[in-house]
């Protein structure tokens, strides 16, 4: 079993819809890392945290150290929002290396 | 300005060839990172290097032997290629600062390398 699973794995959605993708972790972290991959490949790092929440334009991203658990939220979705969302955690104890969840592939249809 | 580069951006080689990757980074970080990424587009760590020293070194065959000449550079070198090797290699760079981690720091990642092994 992965330390790091994301939900859902693929997410389809029109264009201006509310968008979650979560993460749920089994260790304590240092901090949780949500990345996005374009399909050109390249990966981008959206948000760094370690407690509560974290805005940037249309994105959000909230962390709940308690329940092992974050959420990254996209409003008024767009279509150059498609891409792979990526959460990952630096574990305590970690060696300073990150562990991946699989990636969640979210489409927004114009 | 490119902050992490990599070359090549795509590498087609056959089974049984020894090839490199190279990754430079002008951000100041002081510590790299090589991850693989499968065709699943799962993500790994493979190596971390930190001020030139190696500080992780995942389960990865001793055919792959990266090298740092200075913290702006790491390279890796893969002998003796085998199908299972392809796959996306990314290089990222982080700062360590506030006694935190560098992988609690931002990690700025490279663009990719597609290897593919014939």
């Amino acid at each position: 079993k992965n330390e790091v699973e994301q939900s859902p794995q693929n997410l389809t959605a029109q264009e201006g819809e509310f968008i979650t993708i979560n993460c749920s972790y089994s260790v304590g972290i240092s901090a949780l890392h949500w990345l996005q991959q374009h399909p050109g490949g390249g990966i981008v790092s959206l948000f760094m945290l370690s407690s509560g929440k974290k805005k940037h334009g249309r994105l959000i991203a909230t962390i709940n150290i308690q329940e092992k658990h974050s959420s990254l939220h996209i409003t008024a979705s767009h279509p150059r929002d498609s891409a792979v969302y990526i959460c990952a955690v630096d574990p305590y104890f970690g060696n300073e290396k990150l562990t991946f969840g699989t990636g969640t592939r979210l489409t927004i249809i114009p | 300005d490119t902050a992490v580069s990599q070359t090549p951006k795509y590498l087609v080689t056959q089974m049984g060839n020894d090839k490199s990757i190279k990754c430079e980074q002008n951000l100041g970080h002081d510590t790299m990172y090589w991850y693989k990424q499968d065709s699943k587009k799962f993500l790994k760590i493979m190596f971390s290097y930190n001020n030139k020293e190696l500080i992780i070194n995942e389960t990865v065959p001793n055919r792959f032997s990266p090298k740092s000449p200075d913290k702006a550079h790491l390279n890796l070198h893969i002998n003796s290629l085998e199908l299972g090797d392809s796959a996306v290699y990314f290089c990222a760079s982080s700062r360590t600062f506030n006694g935190g981690g560098a992988a609690s720091n931002e990690q700025f990642f490279g663009p990719g390398t597609r290897l593919t092994v014939l």
